[in-house]
């Protein structure tokens, strides 16, 4: 079975913090990606990478930075946490190939709470 | 813009009636469609793809060109389908879209 694990299951930081947010995992995928999941509005794409050190703007990478150092991890970085950034977050990967015609196998989520 | 609507926010039905929830597609070109589902305290995770075409869990999907649909349809509902669904589309080079989501809720 694929394994994708997030680092936090719930996480409360301060407007200003620094935030990163964790994900490995284990099936040698290329393809990871990060999502924020809210209510009526779905899932959004913040970035996405196909490639260790390659990384792609989602539809909302305003606020939010990414590094994937190694092919099994993917980190989400918020500079400077601010309250509408209080979300679940998701990861994702995904093999290689086309990014967004395979299967994408999601983390449990980190449901990230900025007051 | 690619755009995928899911009309419905919450859908309840009856144990044992037809279910069918609607997913709507705006996409240029030739985009694989999939459902996704996310039952409580699990993680999200697909359904069901259209170039599968297979049944999952009594669930199939057609897709309608035509229409820009790929409903999802289950004849008879049961408790274990409620559950928050998600209708998405890609293309090769075109991120993946998600629906906003319906709740399904099948009442005993």
């Amino acid at each position: 079975d694929v394994k994708v694990t997030q680092s936090s299951r719930y996480l409360v930081k301060r407007t200003g913090e620094k935030v990163f947010l964790e994900c490995v995992q284990d099936m040698d995928h290329e393809n990871m990606f990060w999502y924020r999941q809210d209510p009526g509005l779905g899932l959004r794409l913040i970035y996405f990478s196909y490639d260790v050190k390659m990384k792609e703007k989602g539809d909302i990478p305003e606020g939010y930075s990414v590094s994937r150092e190694k092919k099994e991890r993917f980190s989400l970085i918020l500079e400077s946490a601010s309250t509408n950034q209080t979300s679940m977050y998701l990861c994702a990967s995904s093999p290689g190939g086309s990014p967004f015609y395979n299967e994408q196998f999601f983390g449990p989520g980190t449901r990230l709470t900025v007051l | 813009a690619q755009r995928v609507t899911q009309p419905e926010k919450l859908l309840s039905v009856f144990k044992g009636a037809p279910v069918e929830l609607k997913c709507n597609y705006s996409y240029s070109g030739s985009p694989e469609l999939f459902w996704y589902v996310q039952y409580s305290r699990q993680r999200l995770q697909l359904l069901l793809r259209h170039i599968s075409r297979e049944s999952i869990k009594g669930f199939t999907a057609d897709l309608n060109k035509g229409e820009t649909s790929f409903h999802l349809k289950k004849p008879f509902a049961q408790e274990e389908d409620s559950a928050m669904y998600y209708c998405a589309a890609g293309a090769r080079n075109t991120p993946l879209v998600f629906g906003k989501g319906t709740r399904l809720s099948v009442i005993a």
